[in-house]
């Protein structure tokens, strides 16, 4: 049974950074075209992406956040770690992690999603 | 703004057929397979169609994609009361080095 689930922090200050992981299993983020991706969806609004990490080691970051993003894993405990800096409300939003995967044809093709986590910005 | 182009809404009765629009350009759908998300309210996103047309395991054939140059649409037949959902169409952009999303559909069984 493949799952994956986000924790983190449900409110932020502006200007602080954000880090936020997702947990998973039933999969393993070492195995040949495996990736997870982190995107995120303002209340009412639409699906982003944020950010994308492969097995191996790949990374890929939205053009217009890549500036604030960094995405890591450590495979070993089958997390992966998004941060965000410089928070803005413009920032909050439901922030979910999904796994990638090749096989799909396309490296948009997220096959299973967390429950998602809810990030507040205020002061 | 989303890369990804889809209409804010759509309707239908039950039993009835409906198509959503996805509109890109020759940097995303043009080159790359299309792929669907519905969105039940309050949940997170199911793979709902991959590679323009396929279905994972488990979605019913009600369910049916289709691309052609820079587009792609989804089908729905024979509809019912819970398809009532947001749909997103998906595709990795070669210029963007990543994927990009649709504004999704808001579909409403009347």
């Amino acid at each position: 049974q493949i799952t994956l689930k986000e924790s983190g922090p449900t409110l932020v200050k502006p200007t602080q950074t954000l880090t936020l992981t997702c947990t998973f299993s039933g999969f393993s983020l070492s195995t040949f075209g495996v990736g997870v991706g982190w995107i995120r969806q303002p209340p009412g609004e639409a699906l982003e992406w944020l950010a994308l990490i492969y097995w191996d080691d790949d990374k890929r970051y939205s053009p217009s956040l890549k500036n604030r993003l960094t995405i890591t894993k450590d495979a070993s405990k089958n997390q992966v770690v998004l941060t965000m800096t410089n928070m803005a409300p413009v920032d909050a939003a439901t922030y979910y992690c999904a796994r990638q995967l090749n096989y799909y044809g396309s490296g948009s093709s997220f096959d299973y999603w967390g429950q998602g986590t809810p990030v507040t910005v205020s002061s | 703004q989303s890369v990804l182009t889809q209409p804010p809404s759509a309707s239908g009765t039950p039993g009835q057929r409906v198509t959503i629009s996805c509109s890109g350009s020759s940097s995303n759908i043009e080159r790359n397979n299309v792929n669907w998300y519905q969105q039940l309210p309050g949940t997170a996103p199911k793979f709902l169609i991959y590679r323009n047309n396929q279905r994972p395991s488990g979605v019913p054939d009600r369910f049916s994609g289709s691309r052609s140059g820079t587009s792609a649409s989804l089908a729905i037949s024979g509809l019912q009361s819970e398809d009532e959902a947001d749909y997103y169409c998906a595709a990795w952009d070669d210029s963007l080095n990543g994927p990009v999303f649709g504004g999704g559909t808001k579909l409403t069984v009347l």
